[in-house]
C-alpha cells in the first residue's frame, strides 16, 4: 500500500500557483520523497524528488517540512497542460515506486 | 532527451495467447521496470530487474509472466498465456541507480503499451 495521503482532487486557476499537499507521516530516515504525474493515459512524468532539504527545478519546487511529515509540491505558474494527476511517492533510494490514487489537478482558465 | 520507447503502442490478443511486449529503455541505464494500470485503477508495480536477473517482483507477477533482457537493449514482458483480466496499459521504466548506496535516482516510464485481451 502505499505510504501517502493526497487529496483526492484539486481545482487551480490557470496562472496561480498549484500547491499540491502530501501527508508521509511513517517516512524513514532513508525514504526519498517523488513527485511524479500522469496526463491522461500517458506514462507517469517525473517531477521532482528530495530527502529533507528544499528542492527546486524547471517544473516545480518541493517543500519539505522538517519533521518529514508532509510535503508540498508547488507548480508555480499552472497551465492548462498541468492538468494531470499527481502521486507522491515515498521510497527507498527511488526503487519500486508504489503509486496511490494521487490528486486530479484540474487547472481552469 | 533521452527516452524510454514501447512497442507496440497497442497490442489486441485473443485469451490464453503469448503476448510480448519490448522497451528500449534509456541506454546507460542499468535498472528496469514493468508496471501496469488497469484502465480508471491505480499504477501498479509488477517487477524490478538488474544484472540480468530479477530483483523484485509484486503478488501479480506470478508464473504467467516473465521478463528478459535479450540484448544489450531491449527489455521484454512475456504473458504466456493471456487471459481477459491481463488488459491493462503496460509502462516499462528505467532508472541508472537504484539500491546503490546514498543516492537515489529517478526513473523514466514509456509511454506504454495497451493490452486488450479478447
Amino acid at each position: 500500500d502505499a505510504k501517502t495521503t493526497q487529496p483526492t482532487s484539486m481545482d487551480c486557476a490557470e496562472g496561480r500557483a498549484a500547491n499540491l499537499p502530501c501527508n508521509h507521516s511513517t517516512i524513514s530516515g532513508n525514504e526519498y520523497v517523488y513527485w511524479y504525474r500522469q496526463i491522461h493515459s500517458q506514462g507517469p512524468q517525473y517531477i521532482i524528488h528530495g530527502l529533507k532539504n528544499n528542492e527546486t527545478n524547471e517544473m516545480a519546487s518541493l517543500i519539505i517540512t522538517e519533521d518529514r511529515k508532509s510535503s508540498t509540491l508547488i507548480l508555480p505558474h499552472a497551465t492548462l497542460r498541468d492538468t494531470a494527476v499527481y502521486y507522491c511517492i515515498v521510497t527507498y533510494y527511488g526503487q519500486n515506486f508504489v503509486f496511490g490514487p494521487g490528486t486530479r489537478l484540474s487547472v481552469l482558465p | 532527451e533521452p527516452e524510454v520507447t514501447q512497442t507496440p503502442s497497442h497490442q489486441v490478443t485473443q485469451m490464453g495467447q503469448e503476448v510480448i511486449l519490448r522497451c528500449v529503455p534509456i541506454s546507460n541505464h542499468l535498472y528496469f521496470y514493468w508496471y501496469r494500470q488497469i484502465l480508471g485503477q491505480k499504477v501498479e508495480f509488477l517487477v524490478s530487474f538488474y544484472n540480468n536477473e530479477i530483483s523484485e517482483k509484486s503478488e501479480i507477477f506470478d508464473d504467467q509472466f516473465s521478463v528478459e533482457r535479450p540484448d544489450g537493449s531491449n527489455f521484454t514482458l512475456k504473458i504466456r498465456s493471456t487471459k481477459l483480466e491481463d488488459s491493462a496499459m503496460y509502462f516499462c521504466a528505467s532508472s541508472d541507480r537504484g539500491l546503490l548506496g546514498g543516492a537515489s535516482s529517478e526513473a523514466f516510464f514509456g509511454q506504454g503499451t495497451r493490452l486488450t485481451v479478447v
